[in-house]
């Protein structure tokens, strides 16, 4: 069956310091890779999205990687900030629709 | 431009009750989604409906059922509550049922089953 991970333990990093996140897929052929950053008791909020024909993909501060044969997408969070800190959620999306399968999300503490 | 909502926020219910769940979709949206989230856990998808029409469900018993109105609102039912039902439902709305479209996210209606 589809099997999505995300680093369960949280990240603690520096303001300042870039902040690199992995998403790891199995049984799965994704069109389109999305990361998204969740806040506590909200909605999760779209951030990116990358093709799977896209390398590397660039949105301000947040740079994401996709790789389809190592089947793992890399989530980039440069010069972070305490507002940075949040849990960021992977989803792969097939071609034919945009049902979303989820990762378990990690969790990013940004310290002062 | 009106954002993602959903009715109610909270709920508390009884095992073996029925509950419905109320999403309004952004506006120019006819895909609907609806996803459960156990605390701690990503969310998981139940189904979606576009143009009012089911197009897709995840590993939902047929318990867990749906409907959308010609506004692209939307209805979550669940029936015969378990205990593990307790979690937060999302409903997202997006332009349409292709996945290189991102989806809004509402709130949530944090659902507790005693």
């Amino acid at each position: 069956s589809q099997k999505i991970e995300q680093n369960s333990e949280a990240l603690n990093i520096q303001e300042g310091k870039t902040a690199t996140l992995t998403c790891n897929y199995t049984n799965y052929s994704p069109a389109y890779l999305q990361w998204y950053r969740q806040d506590p008791g909200r909605g999760p909020v779209f951030l990116l999205l990358i093709r799977e024909n896209e390398k590397e993909k660039r949105k301000e501060r947040l740079k994401v990687t996709f790789d389809t044969t190592l089947k793992q997408s890399l989530f980039h969070i440069t010069a972070s900030q305490p507002a940075d800190s949040a849990t960021y959620l992977c989803a792969l999306a097939g071609a034919a629709g945009n049902k979303l399968t989820f990762g378990g999300g990690t969790r990013v503490l940004v310290k002062p | 431009e009106t954002g993602v909502t959903q009715s109610p926020t909270h709920l508390i219910k009884t095992r073996g009750q029925q509950v419905t769940l109320r999403c309004s979709s952004q506006s120019g949206h006819n895909t609907v989604s609806w996803y459960q989230q156990a605390l701690g856990q990503g969310p998981q998808f139940i189904f979606q409906y576009y143009r009012e029409e089911e197009n897709g469900r995840g590993n939902f018993p047929p318990r867990f059922s749906g409907l959308q109105f010609p506004n692209y609102s939307s209805e979550l039912n669940v029936n015969a509550l378990e205990l593990d039902d307790s979690a937060l439902y999302l409903c997202a709305s997006s332009l349409s049922q292709d996945g290189i479209y991102e989806q809004y996210f509402g709130p949530g209606t944090r659902l507790t089953v005693t």
